[in-house]
């Protein structure tokens, strides 16, 4: 069965240093997304891809962020300049259509901001 | 963003049905009503969903009120692999396609 992959599963990162998380979808979705979630919180919408573009993100997703999508199979979150508040649960979503389709999540990768 | 409000948590031994209920008395007449659940450690799964009609598929049955104010997820059996944070999600048909995850309920699967 296709699955959403996510490299690494846990990063570790100094404060102020760039990290990206690194997601495969699944090959035939079209819409990518990120969440987030905090350790004991809820998880968090940060950002919708689609057709090369966002095409919505929520007030987390601030400039710190970006999202690209560089080859036909990977979709990348980078952050710029990592926060302590940055460290969480960083989950890859896709699916085939918008709306109401499913979205299929990855494994997450684990965040850790010293 | 319509409102869903679900117990916290709830327990339920191996191989019997279990009743999730999610209140979502403010729903629209666009909301179509998301299952996902979340087992430990790992990213969420979708499980069902359905806009009036009562569904099933082959993780789980959803049982929507006639005025779609609250709805019910139902597993037949529990098994102990079962045991995750189960969320009501409403998403809005013709708007975002975000999606918008409360605290959930904390099912307990005891053998």
């Amino acid at each position: 069965e296709p699955e959403v992959t996510q490299t690494p599963s846990h990063q570790v990162t100094q404060m102020g240093q760039e990290v990206i998380l690194r997601c495969v979808p699944i090959s035939n979705h079209l819409y990518f997304y990120w969440y987030r979630q905090i350790l004991g919180q809820k998880v968090e919408f940060l950002v919708s891809f689609y057709n090369n573009e966002i095409s919505e993100k929520s007030e987390i997703f601030d400039d710190q962020f970006s999202v690209e999508r560089p080859d036909g199979s990977n979709f990348t979150l980078k952050i710029r300049s990592t926060k302590l508040e940055d460290s969480a649960m960083y989950f890859c979503a896709s699916s085939v259509g918008a709306m109401g389709n499913e979205q299929f999540f990855g494994p997450g990768t684990r965040l850790t901001v010293l | 963003d319509a409102k869903t409000t679900q117990p916290n948590s709830m327990e339920s031994n191996e191989e019997e049905p279990v009743h999730l209920p999610c209140n979502h008395s403010t729903i629209s007449g666009t909301d179509y009503i998301h299952w996902y659940r979340q087992l430990p450690s790992q990213g969420p799964e979708y499980v069902i969903h359905g806009l009036t009609s009562n569904v099933n598929n082959r993780m789980a049955s959803l049982a929507i009120a006639e005025d779609r104010k609250s709805s019910t997820l139902i597993l037949h059996r529990a098994t102990l692999r079962d045991a995750a944070v189960y969320y009501c999600i409403l998403r809005w048909a013709y708007n975002t396609d975000k999606l918008i995850f409360g605290t959930g309920t904390r099912l307990q699967v005891f053998p």
